[in-house]
């Protein structure tokens, strides 16, 4: 098993542009989860998936959007990238209900954004 | 709102035993208290997770007091392989019917040989 997987694994990006961060698990998890993880300030929820066609806002959800395409991928779309999403950000999942306590968490994708 | 406290760097030897404590108030009365790892250039790793008094597994302890305002997590006999950063990681105790998770900010924990 693969575990959780994620491309790309860094990009550079201008302000303005747009990009789709990719994410799949081969758990057979219901739940996934995308973070962003800045310094001083930890691991912060973004969105998160409770099962494939259903999505919730997390703790900082605004400039980004997502998609449970099905079981296996959740998307965060960046439409407009701003400097300050310049961050690491990990997807991970989690294998029954939402916002589980016990969570795999893929590598991550280093976005810098100019 | 539930807050976490955890040093936010401790320093060790190859062999000693090492204890982080994480404090928290207001967490989630019912709810697990977990720790996870992170190596650089990862995401972070379960390691282990509790309710109250003593869990041991193959990696750590964990403790827990009964007001379950703070928790320590020990792991025996470091090694360099265990310089990482490690989290707690606890529920809201007012967030309602929907799980609110609050992540500590970690401690780096550097092993020296």
């Amino acid at each position: 098993n693969a575990g959780v997987t994620q491309t790309p694994k860094f990009q550079v990006l201008k302000t303005g542009q747009s990009m789709t961060l990719q994410c799949a698990q081969d758990m057979n998890h219901n739940s996934m989860y995308w973070y962003r993880q800045d310094p001083g300030m930890g691991l912060r929820l973004i969105y998160y998936s409770a099962s494939e066609g259903t999505t919730d806002k997390g703790e900082v959800p605004n400039g980004y959007n997502v998609s449970r395409l099905n079981k296996r991928e959740f998307s965060l779309r960046l439409e407009s990238a701003a400097p300050s999403q310049t961050s690491v950000y990990f997807c991970a999942s989690s294998e029954t209900v939402p916002l589980s306590y016990e969570q795999y968490f893929g590598p991550g994708t280093r976005l810098t954004v100019t | 709102l539930a807050k976490t406290t955890q040093p936010i760097s401790m320093d060790s030897y190859e062999g000693q035993e090492v204890n982080i404590t994480c404090s928290h108030n207001n967490i989630a009365t019912n709810d697990y208290i977990t720790w996870y790892q992170q190596f650089p250039s990862q995401g972070p790793r379960f390691i282990i997770q509790g309710y109250k008094t003593k869990v041991t597994n193959e990696v750590a302890s964990l403790f827990i007091p009964a007001d379950r305002k703070s928790s320590t997590l020990s792991l025996p006999r470091v090694s360099l392989s265990d310089t990482a950063v490690y989290y707690c990681l606890v529920g809201d105790l007012h967030a309602g019917n929907n799980r609110k998770l609050i992540w500590g900010l970690g401690t780096s924990l550097a092993v020296n040989p």
